[in-house]
């Protein structure tokens, strides 16, 4: 079993939809959590960080942290085109010197 | 551009051969990481410096990988004996740690994309 789990998609959604993307994790002890964004053939952008359970908005992202039930999602409102990329989260046990644990990536494409 | 960069972006040798690859992290970043990412799959992580001393490497870095952060700025990632099981995305990653407090974020180069024939 992988660490960290995440439904690959493809995801199509129209102009304006809210996405959810979701990731789930086996290992309790990850305490930070991440969402990046990666367009075709680019390295990964972060885009969100959040610490243990809770809710973290940034502008049209809001990021929630389900430590109860090894499970965190990312929701875009009011989606463009330009989301289209493929979403990864991310995860570690410390916020120093630890390397990151991600999944395998939800495709997203926005249909204008 | 004062983000991460890498060289070359694009890489094609032919099988046995060895390749090395260049990082330039953030100016004032101490760490450096080092993933592997295959079509459809996310990063895995190969190994991490803080400055110059690497301090963790992945089991799957095999003895045919090896890095290195000379005076903890700039890595090279070299591949010996390079398979074609080797090609993938090669990503690098740099961060600055303020010890045990605040938060690191890992900022990613755009990749250097490996094919071995």
């Amino acid at each position: 079993q992988k660490e960290v789990e995440q439904d690959p998609g493809p995801l199509s959604v129209p102009e304006g939809a809210i996405v959810s993307l979701n990731c789930t994790y086996s290992n309790s002890a990850f305490q930070y959590f991440m969402w990046y964004r990666q367009y075709s053939r680019k390295g990964p952008e972060l885009l969100m960080y959040t610490y243990s359970s809770g809710n973290k908005e940034d502008g049209r992202f809001t990021a929630q942290v389900d430590k109860s039930s090894k499970y965190i999602s990312l929701f875009i409102r009011d989606s463009q085109p330009s989301d289209s990329a493929t979403y990864l989260c991310a995860m570690s046990f410390s916020n120093t010197g630890n390397q990151f644990y991600f999944g395998t990536g939800t495709s997203l494409t926005v249909i204008p | 551009d004062t983000g991460v960069s890498q060289d070359p972006r694009h890489k094609i040798t032919k099988r046995g051969q060895n390749v090395t690859f260049r990082c330039d992290p953030i100016s004032e970043h101490n760490r450096l990481y080092w993933y592997r990412q295959t079509l459809g799959q996310g990063p895995e992580f190969l190994t991490y410096f803080q400055n110059e001393a690497q301090l963790e490497k992945s089991r799957l870095l095999s003895d045919r990988f090896s890095a290195e952060r000379p005076k903890g700025s700039f890595s090279t990632l070299e591949i010996q004996r390079t398979e074609q099981g080797d090609s993938a995305m090669y990503l690098c990653a740099s961060s600055f740690s303020r010890g045990r407090t605040g938060q690191e974020t890992q900022y990613f180069g755009p990749g250097t994309r490996l094919l071995v024939l």
